[in-house]
């Protein structure tokens, strides 16, 4: 069973240019989540999607957008880059259903590095 | 809103010595409460959780206690080895967002020497 996977692993982008992240979630999640994570900072939660749509938001502006697809896979999009978006960014996944909790997991990341 | 405080690292210990990685949380009603850890090059994996006040989650040797009076949730370990060496996260979900958001800590980084 395959795991949360995200493409490329790292990317090299100038500023101004335009990125887009990938990510499959794991098998049988409908719920994924992008975080951004600064060097040698904790994650900082950008936006959730549930049922192709954004579910929740964190304090990011509206440069940074995203998808959803009908195969619950998600893309991130950012939009005339700045230095300040090099970071390591996380999808995560998780079911969506009642419980108090639905645990997260998290790929590997992908290494943006804005020049 | 909520946040979570961590010591800053790096921890360094030595082999078999004992651990414990200081977590802080400011949350409104009552969050859920966990710690993830991330290995070298690799995305974070949950270590353990606690859902409610009283609650220890436990894992691999590690253990946290939810103690809702003094609103921490440390983490410990009796006897640390090599392998453990990686970077703890701290970080709370709440009600208020359907314990779907995830806010974490700065990170803590241990070095465990043999």
């Amino acid at each position: 069973d395959a795991g949360v996977t995200q493409s490329p692993t790292h990317l090299i982008k100038t500023r101004g240019q335009q990125v887009t992240l990938r990510c499959s979630p794991k098998s049988g999640h409908d719920t994924v989540s992008w975080y951004q994570q600064a060097l040698g900072q904790g994650p900082q939660f950008i936006f959730q999607y549930y049922e192709e749509e954004e579910r929740q938001r964190g304090n990011f502006p509206d440069r940074f957008s995203g998808h959803q697809f009908p195969n619950y896979s998600s893309e991130l999009n950012v939009n005339a880059l700045l230095l300040g978006d090099s970071a390591l960014y996380l999808c995560a996944s998780s079911f969506t259903s009642a419980a108090s909790y639905n645990e997260q997991f998290f790929g590997p990341g992908t290494r943006l590095t804005v020049l | 809103g909520n946040s979570v405080t961590q010591m800053e690292g790096p921890v360094t210990l030595s082999e078999e010595a004992f651990l414990i990685i200081n977590c802080t949380y400011t949350a409104t009603g009552y969050p859920s409460l966990f710690w993830y850890v991330q290995y070298p090059g690799e995305g974070l994996q949950l270590l353990l959780k606690a859902t409610k006040a009283d609650d220890k989650g436990s894992n691999k040797g590690f253990e946290a206690t939810y103690r809702k009076e003094t609103t921490s949730f440390h983490l410990e370990k009796g006897s640390v080895q090599v392998s453990d060496s990686a970077v703890y996260f701290c970080a709370l979900s709440d009600r208020s967002t359907g314990f779907q958001k995830l806010v974490f800590g700065t990170g803590t980084r241990l070095l465990v020497s043999p």
